[in-house]
């Protein structure tokens, strides 16, 4: 079957534009992550949606930054008024519903942003 | 906080041969579950191993295998007959429980794997 799907795979903007990110879940997987690798930070985990409860932002690093998962599948990142250091490669990963143990993510292609 | 830490930012094998990637970890969990991924060029993260805490038998995936050792919270990777293919970035990572909001994962930096023809 079809894996994760982000788009675009890559987008650069100009510093102060908002952006938008696409990610397609596996279907039937319940669970949603996003995470941003970049050099100086290497892997970080930005937010995390499981079914239809709230989501885990914990790790969103700024109020620019938000997502949110329309219907239990595609979500969406959006980041405002981007600034350079928000440059990175943006991934998703999706999860089957919780079975008992260790649901394994599976990673979609990613999406590479860079602001000028 | 957990932290996951690989201390070899770079590796080389040559073809069929065999290496072993290393990997710490800090946890005061006793449930949780250790993974190692690669990351060739083409950016797409893919499961390598898992491992389970709670089990005590390390994982093993064909030519891949695990050194689980929890006492010293070690998870190293050993690859075994090398191949080109395998050239990637390997990240170890760490995922404490299941399900709500203990999901997500902890990677350490990586570690850069050449393979020499």
């Amino acid at each position: 079957g079809a894996g994760v799907s982000q788009s675009p795979s890559n987008k650069v903007t100009e510093k102060g534009k908002d952006v938008e990110l696409r990610c397609d879940p596996i279907s039937g997987h319940t669970a949603l992550y996003w995470y941003r690798q970049s050099l100086g930070q290497g892997l970080e985990f930005l937010i995390y949606f499981q079914g239809n409860s709230a989501p885990d932002k914990s790790g969103l690093p700024s109020d620019r930054f938000s997502a949110e998962r329309t219907g239990g599948s595609v979500s969406t990142l959006t980041i405002q008024r981007t600034q350079q250091e928000d440059s990175a490669v943006y991934l998703c990963a999706s999860s089957p519903p919780p079975s008992g143990r260790a649901d394994t993510q599976y990673f979609g292609p990613g999406t590479r942003l860079t602001v000028l | 906080a957990q932290t996951v830490t690989q201390s070899q930012p770079e590796m080389s094998v040559q073809e069929a041969e065999t290496v072993t990637l290393s990997c710490t970890y800090d946890t005061s969990e006793s449930d949780y579950y250790l993974f190692w991924y690669k990351q060739p060029p083409s950016r797409q993260m893919i499961l390598v191993i898992r491992q389970e805490a709670y089990k005590q038998q390390n994982a093993t995936e064909n030519r891949f295998s695990v050194n689980f050792q929890k006492a010293a919270k070690s998870f190293s990777l050993k690859i075994s007959d090398s191949q080109l293919g395998d050239a990637a970035i390997y990240f170890c990572a760490y995922r404490k429980g299941y399900g709500g909001s203990q999901g997500n994962l902890i990677f350490g930096k990586g570690t850069k794997l050449s393979v020499k023809p």
